[in-house]
């Protein structure tokens, strides 16, 4: 199975600040890696997908990068409602594999 | 607009059964693969199992391999869970996913084990 490494497991920003999360995959997964937001208590919500497309509907504040095992997921500005866990996810073979989740916390 | 709205949790013994449903709706459900995530509490993602269009291509994290079924009903727009064996640590937050790049989630549905 790819075992999925984030890193930090969490963090702690300030509202505007640029923030990076990184993802190693075990092995070349080319640019199959999806980014998921989960608010507390809510269900989680897809960000990215194939690396670096945004989903319908999600603000160009977010971004994702990588390929091969390194990915990374920057969010522009950070705002309020962006504190979240988040976690990479791969879609490029069976069994799907998440990482632990990076928690953003407020500074 | 996608909706989909999962059933059937519920506290159950362990050994004992359970079948979750997810009603999907606002898409094509019968061009899309359908998945399974559960979250424990507290605790990150877990993908559990997916199925395809048309049924044709099925898979399972090893954790549940032979213990739960996965099959879906697409006249019926619906996608279905059958847990049998169930374990303690299958107690979780069951989330029903669409797509292979996993874009939409329904809000899940609560699962006990305990005796």
């Amino acid at each position: 199975d790819i075992q999925m490494t984030q890193s930090p497991s969490s963090l702690s920003a300030s509202v505007g600040d640029r923030v990076t999360i990184t993802c190693r995959a075990s092995q070349d997964i080319s640019n199959y890696v999806a980014w998921f937001q989960q608010r507390p208590g809510e269900a989680p919500k897809a960000l990215i997908y194939s690396a670096s497309r945004l989903q319908r509907g999600v603000p160009s504040k977010f971004s994702g990068s990588g390929s091969g095992t390194d990915f990374t997921l920057t969010i522009s500005s950070l705002q309020p409602e962006d504190f979240a866990t988040y976690y990479c996810q791969q879609h490029f073979v069976y069994p799907r594999t998440f990482g632990q989740g990076t928690k953003v916390e407020i500074k | 607009e996608v909706q989909l709205v999962e059933s059937g949790g519920g506290l159950v013994k362990p050994g004992g059964s359970l079948r979750l449903s997810c009603a999907a709706s606002g898409f094509t459900f019968g061009s899309y693969i359908v998945n399974w995530v559960r979250q424990a509490p507290g605790k990150g993602l877990e993908w559990v199992s997916s199925i395809s269009s048309t049924s044709a291509y099925i898979y399972y994290a090893d954790s549940v391999k032979g213990r739960f079924t996965i099959s879906r009903d697409n006249a019926k727009n619906s996608l279905f869970l059958q847990m049998n064996s169930l374990r303690a640590e299958d107690s979780a937050l069951y989330f029903c996913v669409t797509g292979n790049t996993f874009d939409n989630w329904g809000l899940g549905t609560l699962v006990t084990v305990s005796s």
